[in-house]
C-alpha cells in the first residue's frame, strides 16, 4: 500500500497570499497517477488537479499541481476566499488506492 | 451535466446489512469504472471498493473485504454496495464517484450517511 503524507496540516494564510501543500507518497506513484481535491464543509470532494499537473475542468488556472515520483505539491497562487478549504491528494496508480490525510487551508 | 445520487444510508445495529445505491445520470455509465469512497464523521476520505465499466472485476479495502460487495446494473445506471456484517467502524458518509479517463474522479455524489449503532 502506497502511504500519502500531507504537510503541512493546517495552514494559515490570508486572501492573496500563495499556498504551497505537499504530499509526499512512501513509493513511487505510478505514471504520476496522483490527483488533488478539494473539500469544504458539509460538501463532497470536488477535483481539482489528475495526472499530477492536468487541471479539471472549471478550475481556475491559480491552482497549479507539481512533482513526479514520491513528492508533489499543489500551489495556489493568490488565495481567494472560497479557497478556504480542506485538500487532499489521492494515488490512482495501483489496485489499492489510497488518499492523503488532508491540508486545512484557513483563513488567518 | 454529470449526476450522480445516492440512497439506501440509516441506522444500523452492528452485524447488520445495508444495501447503497448510486444513479447515475449525464454520461455514458456502462462505459466508466465506477467507486465508493467513504469519510468517517470528521475524518479523512477512504477508497472503499472498484468496479470495471463491465462489472468483470472488483476490488475492496482490506477492512471490508469478504463483507461487502460492489456491483452495477448497467442498462439501470445504478451502482451498488451491499454491505454486510457492519460494524462501528464504518459509520461513515459514503460517497459513489465515477472516474475520469484513468482512475482519478470528475464527478461525486452528495454522499449517504451509514450509522452502525446498538
Amino acid at each position: 500500500e502506497i502511504v500519502l503524507t500531507q504537510s503541512p496540516g493546517t495552514l494559515s494564510l490570508s486572501p492573496g497570499e500563495r499556498a504551497t501543500l505537499s504530499c509526499r507518497a512512501s513509493q513511487s506513484v505510478n505514471s504520476n497517477s496522483l490527483a488533488w481535491y478539494q473539500q469544504k464543509l458539509g460538501q463532497a470532494p470536488r477535483l481539482l488537479i489528475y495526472g499530477a499537473s492536468s487541471r479539471a475542468t472549471g478550475i481556475p488556472d491559480r491552482f497549479s499541481g507539481s512533482g513526479s515520483g514520491t513528492d508533489f505539491t499543489l500551489t495556489i497562487s493568490r488565495l481567494e476566499p472560497e479557497d478556504f478549504a480542506v485538500y487532499y491528494c489521492h494515488q490512482y496508480g495501483t489496485s489499492l488506492i489510497t488518499f492523503g490525510q488532508g491540508s486545512r487551508l484557513e483563513i488567518k | 451535466q454529470m449526476q450522480l445520487v445516492e440512497s439506501g444510508g440509516g441506522v444500523v445495529q452492528p452485524g447488520g446489512s445495508l444495501r447503497l445505491s448510486c444513479a447515475a445520470s449525464g454520461f455514458l455509465f456502462s462505459s466508466r469504472a465506477m467507486h465508493w469512497v467513504r469519510q468517517a464523521p470528521g475524518k479523512g476520505l477512504e477508497w472503499v471498493a472498484f468496479i470495471r465499466y463491465d462489472g468483470s472485476n472488483e476490488n475492496y479495502v482490506d477492512s471490508v473485504k469478504g463483507r461487502f460487495t460492489i456491483s452495477r446494473d448497467n442498462p439501470r445506471n445504478t451502482l451498488y454496495l451491499q454491505m454486510n456484517s457492519l460494524r462501528v467502524e464504518d459509520t461513515a458518509i459514503y460517497y459513489c464517484a465515477k472516474t475520469g479517463s484513468s482512475y482519478y474522479y470528475d464527478a461525486w455524489g452528495q454522499g449517504t450517511l451509514v450509522t452502525v449503532s446498538s
